[in-house]
């Protein structure tokens, strides 16, 4: 079955770009919408954005200006840069695959979710 | 603040049937599918119930979700230990060129 990995740096300093990268195993990239989820400490979800294997992107509106999502089809991999990263960005992120869809009622949701992995932002 | 609203917290003795409510807006549950999901402590979340009240295999028929105009709910029946975990609505919401909206989640004590 598919799994995803995280995979980056556990610490950024502030005003630095936070680089993770997630390697999609047991299937293919194509023909799917894969995503950036983070939840801060003690807090929840936040939808950060999804593409698609063949590289249109959608963002959250509240990270739009700093968030920058790609995918490398030849690797099996899609990563996340966010940019000018403050202490509020302290997270666990996850990536997840997606499945979106429909007309007049539209679907979207994540049914597989790699194990998150730790960011801290901290000079 | 999140822009689906949950209660913070629900409880219920097991064997009892315990409900958890979502409520949202035209733009989103009005007008799209609602997901559920499921973070049992310190894991990945996990779907629940996806597009209103499908369930991925494996979940038990124990969990199922309802939704009705603007509002959705997630029925837990015969809970367990087991089941104390948070839990998150989600819905797409098709302002601002559209992007997923979350719950503030849930927080389910089986007592």
């Amino acid at each position: 079955q598919v799994q995803l990995q995280e995979s980056g740096p556990g610490l950024v300093k502030p005003s630095e770009t936070l680089s993770l990268t997630c390697t999609v195993s047991g299937g293919s990239i194509s023909s799917y919408y894969w995503s950036w989820i983070r939840q801060p400490p003690g807090k929840g979800l936040e939808w950060i954005g999804y593409i698609y294997y063949s590289g249109s992107t959608n963002y959250n509106p509240s990270l739009k200006s700093r968030v920058t999502i790609s995918v490398d089809t030849s690797k099996n991999q899609f990563s996340l840069k966010l940019s000018s990263v403050t202490a509020a960005d302290t997270a666990v992120y996850y990536c997840a695959r997606a499945r979106r869809g429909g007309s007049s009622h539209y679907y979207y949701y994540m049914d597989v979710w790699g194990k998150g992995t730790t960011v801290t932002v901290s000079s | 603040q999140s822009v689906l609203t949950q209660p913070p917290s629900a409880s219920g003795t097991p064997g009892q049937r315990v409900t958890i409510s979502c409520s949202g807006s035209s733009s989103n549950i009005g007008s799209n599918t609602v997901n559920w999901y499921q973070q049992l402590p310190g894991t990945a979340p996990k779907l629940l119930i996806y597009s209103n009240n499908q369930r991925p295999s494996g979940v038990p028929d124990r969990f199922s979700g309802s939704k009705s105009g603007t509002s959705a709910s997630l029925a837990i029946s015969g809970l367990q230990s087991e089941d104390e975990a948070d839990y998150y609505c989600a819905a797409w919401d098709d302002s601002l060129n559209g992007h997923v909206v979350f719950g503030g989640g849930t927080k389910l004590t089986v007592l």
